[in-house]
């Protein structure tokens, strides 16, 4: 079955510039994580959600990021008035319920975009 | 404070060996579980195993183990019989409480050598 899907895989963008990033996560999973991995680090949470509603944003760097799910399925992640410190490889997960519901719930990630601000 | 430590130096191990990789985590939520990705150098992110903290018998899946020590809030990974497909980082990850975040450690590298 299709796993993840994120959109772009690559996005070069100007300082100062407002970018979207997209997110599909795998058919009938109730959670959405989005993540930031530096290079040469692990991934770093950013927000998640259960079905529509965003449940935990305290990873979000600072107010020029924002995230939604609005049906509960597709999911954007947005960087406004870009700077060159959000040059980073965005990775979307989703898992089957929330970890919360008991059970390991593994979280699949999708391949990530990587966003270079010059 | 860091969640999870993983502080190997980049490993080198021959083909059809073992390898072990450390992992250290701390958490005072008795409630925690804890996971291992592996990420090749195409990038993605490839979920392993999993450990809960109540768990009773190490996770095993496949070539895969976990040797979890609850009181030295250790769970290191076992590769058995290492193949080249192995070359990769590996992260170990923890999921606390009532968050549903997972927290990740720095990653170990592990190359396997013909």
């Amino acid at each position: 079955g299709a796993g993840v899907s994120q959109s772009p895989r690559y996005k070069v963008t100007k300082r100062g510039q407002d970018v979207a990033l997209r997110c599909d996560p795998i058919s009938g999973h109730v959670s959405l994580y989005w993540y930031r991995q530096a290079l040469g680090q692990g991934p770093e949470f950013l927000t998640y959600f259960n079905y529509e509603a965003q449940q935990d944003k305290s990873g979000l760097p600072n107010d020029r990021f924002s995230a939604e799910r609005p049906e509960g399925s597709i999911s954007t992640l947005t960087i406004q008035r870009t700077e060159q410190r959000d040059s980073a490889m965005y990775r979307c997960a989703s898992s089957l319920r929330p970890g919360l519901a008991g059970g390991p719930y593994e979280q699949y990630f999708g391949p990530g975009t990587r966003l270079t601000v010059t | 404070a860091q969640k999870i430590t993983q502080t190997q130096p980049g490993m080198f191990v021959q083909e059809k060996e073992a390898v072990t990789l450390d992992c250290t985590y701390d958490t005072s939520d008795p409630s925690y579980g804890l996971f291992w990705y592996k990420q090749p150098s195409s990038g993605e992110m490839i979920f392993l195993i999993y450990q809960g903290s109540y768990d009773q018998q190490n996770a095993t899946e496949g070539r895969y183990s976990l040797n979890f020590q609850k009181a030295r809030k250790s769970a290191n990974l076992v590769i058995s019989a290492s193949q080249l497909g192995d070359s990769a980082m590996y992260f170990c990850a923890m999921r606390e409480g009532m968050n549903n975040r997972l927290a990740f450690g720095k990653g170990n590298q592990v190359v396997v050598i013909p």
